[in-house]
């Protein structure tokens, strides 16, 4: 029972271009969502969060968008660098509990 | 400051012997959580630790996974006897706050591989 579902495994942007990673949620009780970044052989870190009050917030070149109607989230990166490419992570939180999706990797080409 | 600590980094084991994982969460914060990464299901909750307190394990997988926290700076997860299905990589990440956003704090991890 997936709560939080990333579908796209990987994503492939050009430098300077936006990346927008999607994340699908079934659980109308999760209070914030968030975002983490992954490199290789390092643990998760946080990126930037929304609460389910809000519709969007933005941190720099990061903005998180939700649409609880169609129980989504998106984060756009803009512009892409190369440094951005690594796995990132969209997550629920519910309770005392945080629920991650499977992950989608992306490549930011020079 | 230091992050979160884990031990080992990583582990090679043989089916049937037992495995020990560490962690040391950021000082200060009271929640503690365990996480396990694979491929095909990404991060899963395995338990989470209030307080010193088990809250929720129903996340771990069956009775050969188990897991304490004896004091606010030290946790393990056992896995007696291992199994090759077990081989992932094991995150611990500490949390500290009333209302809880999901911002948690992660280990480096520790890769397990049970030959």
């Amino acid at each position: 029972d997936q709560q939080v579902k990333q579908n796209s495994p990987s994503l492939s942007v050009q430098e300077g271009r936006i990346s927008i990673l999607n994340c699908d949620y079934t659980n109308s009780m999760f209070d914030y969502f968030l975002w983490y970044k992954k490199y290789p052989a390092e643990g998760p870190t946080f990126l930037i969060s929304i609460s389910s009050i809000k519709d969007k917030n933005e941190d720099g070149r990061f903005t998180v968008f939700l649409n609880k109607s169609a129980k989504h989230l998106s984060l756009h990166i803009v512009p892409s660098q190369p440094g951005d490419s690594a796995v990132y992570f969209c997550a629920a939180t519910g309770g005392f509990k945080t629920i991650f999706g499977a992950g989608t990797r992306l490549f930011v080409k020079a | 400051d230091a992050g979160v600590i884990q031990s080992p980094r990583h582990e090679v084991t043989e089916m049937g012997q037992e495995v020990t994982l560490r962690c040391k969460p950021i000082s200060g914060h009271n929640s503690l959580f365990w996480y396990r990464q694979t491929m095909m299901r990404g991060l899963e909750l395995l338990i989470y630790f209030n307080n010193n307190v088990p809250i929720d394990d129903s996340g771990m997988p069956e009775d050969r996974f188990s897991a304490k926290m004896p004091n606010a700076s030290f946790s393990t997860l056992k896995i007696q006897p291992s199994e090759p299905r077990d081989s992932a990589v094991y995150f611990c990440a500490s949390s500290f706050g009333g209302e809880h956003t999901g911002e948690l704090f992660f280990g480096e991890g520790s890769r397990l591989t049970v030959l």
